[in-house]
């Protein structure tokens, strides 16, 4: 089956600077990459997603690239806020996203 | 339209009791999934079901645990005799056909307590 791993773990940056988190994945049937926000207590909550036919996407301060031949996807937030602080979890599913394999999460601090 | 409906949202059981957690899919979604994320871990896959169908159960422990997803009424996630090792929190989500490669929503999550 699918295998994912998210590095690193705990992230800490300052204020207004970049956030990089790094996955790599097994199954090179994947097509589907979502990523994941999670606030403490509460659900995960997709902030962008790509698939394989493409291999960057950007929304507003999140960026996603992903190296199909390499097998890995990285998230990128620029001008981090303090609002960004929470665990992020990639994911990788083929055809069906629902059932889908998460990385272990990266905790992302951003100090004001 | 309302999102994945989980109730109850939090439950405790003593060790050897029953916990039965409850799914609602969005409006117009016929799939739903269920994870489990133990405390400061990712989620893990447990079971995929369609209406009166398990697609997928290659993530449920083989014993003690169940799930079925009725003609009428939500998903129903069951754990029999729960150990402490059983608390955790249960998502459940949801999509609107198999072969689309579209979001799945998640529901807020039943967090089960075992004492």
């Amino acid at each position: 089956g699918e295998n994912v791993e998210q590095h690193p773990s705990t992230l800490s940056v300052q204020e207004g600077d970049s956030a990089v988190i790094k996955c790599t994945y097994s199954d090179s049937a994947s097509n589907y990459f979502p990523w994941y926000k999670q606030e403490l207590g509460k659900r995960p909550q997709l902030i962008i997603d790509i698939r394989s036919n493409v291999g960057e996407k950007k929304d507003q301060r999140i960026a996603v690239t992903l190296n199909k031949t390499a097998k890995h996807f990285s998230l990128h937030i620029t001008e981090t806020q303090p609002e960004d602080s929470a665990v992020y979890f990639c994911a990788a599913s083929s055809t069906n996203a629902g059932k889908s394999t998460f990385g272990d999460g990266t905790t992302l601090t951003v100090k004001p | 339209n309302a999102g994945v409906m989980q109730n109850p949202r939090h439950l405790v059981r003593r060790r050897g009791q029953e916990a039965r957690l409850r799914c609602s899919p969005m409006k117009g979604h016929s799939h739903v999934y269920w994870y489990r994320q133990l405390p400061e871990e990712g989620l893990k896959f447990m079971v995929y079901l369609q209406k009166e169908n398990i697609i997928d159960e290659s993530g449920m422990p083989k014993e003690r645990f169940s799930a079925e997803f009725p003609k009428e009424g939500p998903s129903i996630l069951r754990i029999q005799q729960v150990v402490r090792g059983d608390s955790a929190a249960y998502f459940c989500a949801s999509s609107p056909a198999e072969f689309t490669n579209t979001e799945a929503f998640f529901g807020q999550g039943t967090r089960l307590t075992v004492v």
